[in-house]
């Protein structure tokens, strides 16, 4: 079965630039998280979808960064305009989230490394 | 205060021998769920492990094994075996109803490193 998938697995871009990462969540969980992870700050959640809405942005750092979930099977987070500080691995994860799930885990995708120069 | 407490920074280990990796948490929420994650070097976050906050019995994985003690809200991860591939950074995570949402919580992990 394939896991989560995200792309591009690398991005290196200049400040000021316009990045766009993507994600393919499992088929059939319904809901989806983008993370951060950086050495300084650790793993920070961004975002929390379930059923494509948006339940919990409250980790998303500023107005540079926006993120969407069109449909069951896609989701992205945009940064316009990137900054140095943006530079970090961006994970996405997805689980099956049910009114009585005993274990409801995450299971993540591969990571996009950021580079902002 | 910290929803989830990995109080090791760095922990080493002789290839062959246990290793227990130390996990605290705090929720008021009678139902939850507590999971441990292995990072390695090439970065992806790997599934290791879950227990139910309703469990009666220790999760088990093979080589890993999960000493829940509910009272103390302790969750610590036991690695029997330690074998070379099993040096990689270890995350706690604890899934409960916080506001509503049943967000997961990461502590800020372990460096694991097994001496051959």
């Amino acid at each position: 079965d394939a896991g989560v998938i995200q792309s591009p697995r690398h991005e290196v871009t200049e400040m000021g630039q316009e990045v766009t990462l993507r994600c393919k969540p499992i088929s059939g969980h319904n809901s989806l998280f983008w993370y951060r992870q950086t050495m300084m700050r650790g793993l920070e959640l961004l975002i929390y979808f379930n059923n494509n809405v948006p339940i919990d942005d409250s980790g998303m750092p500023e107005d540079r960064f926006s993120a969407k979930m069109p449909n069951a099977s896609f989701s992205t987070l945009k940064i316009q305009p990137s900054e140095p500080r943006d530079s970090a691995v961006y994970f996405c994860a997805s689980r099956m989230e049910g009114y009585s799930s005993p274990t409801d885990t995450q299971y993540f995708g591969p990571g996009t490394r950021l580079t902002v120069l | 205060a910290q929803k989830i407490t990995q109080t090791q920074p760095g922990m080493f280990v002789q290839e062959k021998e246990a290793v227990t990796l130390d996990c605290t948490y705090d929720t008021s929420d009678p139902s939850y769920g507590l999971f441990w994650y292995k990072q390695p070097s090439s970065g992806e976050m790997i599934f290791l492990i879950y227990q139910g906050s309703y469990d009666q019995q220790n999760a088990t994985e093979g080589r890993y094994s999960l000493n829940f003690q509910k009272a103390r809200k302790s969750a610590n991860l036991v690695i029997s075996a330690s074998q070379l591939g099993d040096s990689a950074m270890y995350f706690c995570a604890m899934r409960d109803k916080a506001g509503g949402s049943y967000i997961p919580t990461f502590g800020r992990g372990t460096s694991l490193i097994v001496h051959p």
